[in-house]
């Protein structure tokens, strides 16, 4: 079965700083990954997607992620953190020996100070 | 707009009660998922349904249950309600139940308050 843990419940960063979202999956097959962003009040929202074509994923609003099967990775992160990225972000995991259920992590909320 | 929709976008009840939250998928998915999102417990899978067919079950009470129509649109049915149910409820929606298609698009929620 695959699981998804996301280290640290509550990130705090910068503006202008780098953003860094862990993010580590287990799964006996390949998987497939994804990153979902829910802003206040709104339901969640596909940001990128790992489907195995290239390692390194871009998404929307400049946030890209790598997969690193040797550490079982799919960190997030984002050059320079502007005020509109705050808000809560999920990774979630894909797999066919789970019969493709999506597992989703229990949510990193990102923080962004003036 | 993620082209799902949800009604209603507020519900308040009492204990004891029934109610039934619907959703329309995004034109031309098949799947439609919905899950449970409170403070305590986060965002819990409650149940899939591809074309109809129930295909996954998460974490749902025997007091919910859920159904998909032949067009498309889905129910989540939650009775004798409690306290412990209040949450928002979201329904997804995606193009298959297969590999990268599973890319789920979610709906703007159903707020429940039970009284």
């Amino acid at each position: 079965a695959q699981s998804v843990t996301q280290l640290g419940s509550h990130v705090s960063v910068s503006e202008g700083a780098l953003v860094l979202l862990r993010c580590n999956y287990s799964s006996s097959v390949p998987p497939y990954l994804f990153w979902y962003v829910q802003y206040p009040n709104q339901g969640l929202q596909l940001l990128l997607k790992y489907t195995s074509a290239a390692t390194l994923v871009k998404g929307i609003n400049g946030f890209e992620a790598e997969f690193k099967k040797s550490e079982t990775s799919f960190h997030l992160t984002k050059p320079s953190a502007h005020m509109s990225d705050a808000a809560e972000y999920f990774c979630a995991v894909s797999a066919s020996t789970g019969g493709f259920k999506t597992i989703f992590g229990a949510g990193t909320r990102l923080f962004v100070k003036a | 707009d993620s082209g799902v929709t949800q009604t209603p976008k507020h519900l308040i009840t009492a204990t004891g009660q029934r109610v039934t939250l619907r959703c329309s998928p995004r034109s031309g998915d098949l799947s439609v998922y919905w899950y449970q999102q409170s403070l305590d417990q986060g965002l819990q899978f409650l149940i899939q349904y591809y074309n109809g067919e129930e295909r996954a079950k998460g974490n749902i009470l025997e007091r919910f249950s859920a159904q998909q129509f032949p067009d498309l649109h889905s129910e989540l049915n939650l009775s004798s309600l409690e306290l412990g149910d209040s949450a928002l409820y979201f329904c997804a929606s995606s193009v298959s139940a297969l590999g990268s298609y599973n890319e789920q698009f979610f709906g703007p929620g159903t707020r429940l308050t039970v009284l």
